[in-house]
């Protein structure tokens, strides 16, 4: 069965430097989406994307994030400068255009790490 | 940016407990309304899908319904245990959108 893939497992970076998330989305979806949870709290949204471009953004999602589909295969999240408070477990998924039935499918999540 | 929210958002009760809460949404915009478990540092684990007014799903000891109606679904978990501590997240899929905030069960031992 096709599933999400995010890369890598586990990053860790020091303050200020950027980061780049990867995700490679089920092929047939249209829907994209980030997510994060900092360790003992509850689910953020992020952000989502469709038609190569942002459809709705939390106000975590700050000018310091950015995403992009470079490839028609990648999603990215960008950290341009990364916090202490970025740390966190960051998910990526994705959903099929016109089902509505169809759950988002998650990959496995990046651990960020900011040292 | 939310059209479907979560109560409570956090929740502790004793192993054994039984307990429910509650995911709303707009029911004049309504497509299937989908429930996940997500426990931290694991991906989300879909639990039901629900598209009709008066559906009622049931997995083991956790059971949902929905009343499209109203624009409410309930989550019910019967005899809690530790290991259904969780976050459970429902999402009103069709609305290009994200999930509720989420309940954030903790059972205790």
């Amino acid at each position: 069965e096709p599933e999400v893939t995010q890369t890598p497992s586990h990053q860790v970076t020091q303050m200020g430097q950027e980061v780049i998330l990867r995700c490679v989305p089920i092929s047939n979806h249209l829907y994209f989406y980030w997510y994060r949870q900092i360790l003992g709290q509850k689910v953020e949204f992020l952000v989502s994307f469709y038609n190569n471009e942002i459809s709705e953004k939390s106000e975590i999602f700050d000018d310091q994030f950015s995403v992009e589909r470079p490839d028609g295969s990648n999603f990215t999240l960008k950290i341009r400068s990364t916090k202490l408070e970025d740390s966190a477990m960051y998910f990526c998924a994705s959903r099929e255009y016109g089902t509505p039935n169809s759950p988002l499918h998650f990959g496995n999540g990046t651990r960020l790490t900011v040292t | 940016i939310l059209n479907v929210e979560q109560s409570p958002q956090s929740l502790h009760v004793q192993e054994g407990d039984s307990t429910n809460f509650t995911c709303s949404f707009p029911s004049s915009n309504f497509y299937a309304l989908h429930w996940y478990r997500w426990e931290t540092a694991k991906s989300p684990e879909a639990l039901f899908v629900m598209t009709l007014n008066g559906d009622e799903k049931k997995k083991g000891r956790i059971s949902a319904t929905l009343n499209t109606k109203e624009g409410y679904s309930y989550l019910y978990i019967k005899g809690s245990q530790p290991e259904d501590s969780a976050t459970y997240l429902c999402d009103n899929a069709g609305n290009m959108l994200t999930f509720g905030g989420g309940t954030r069960l903790m059972v205790k031992p």
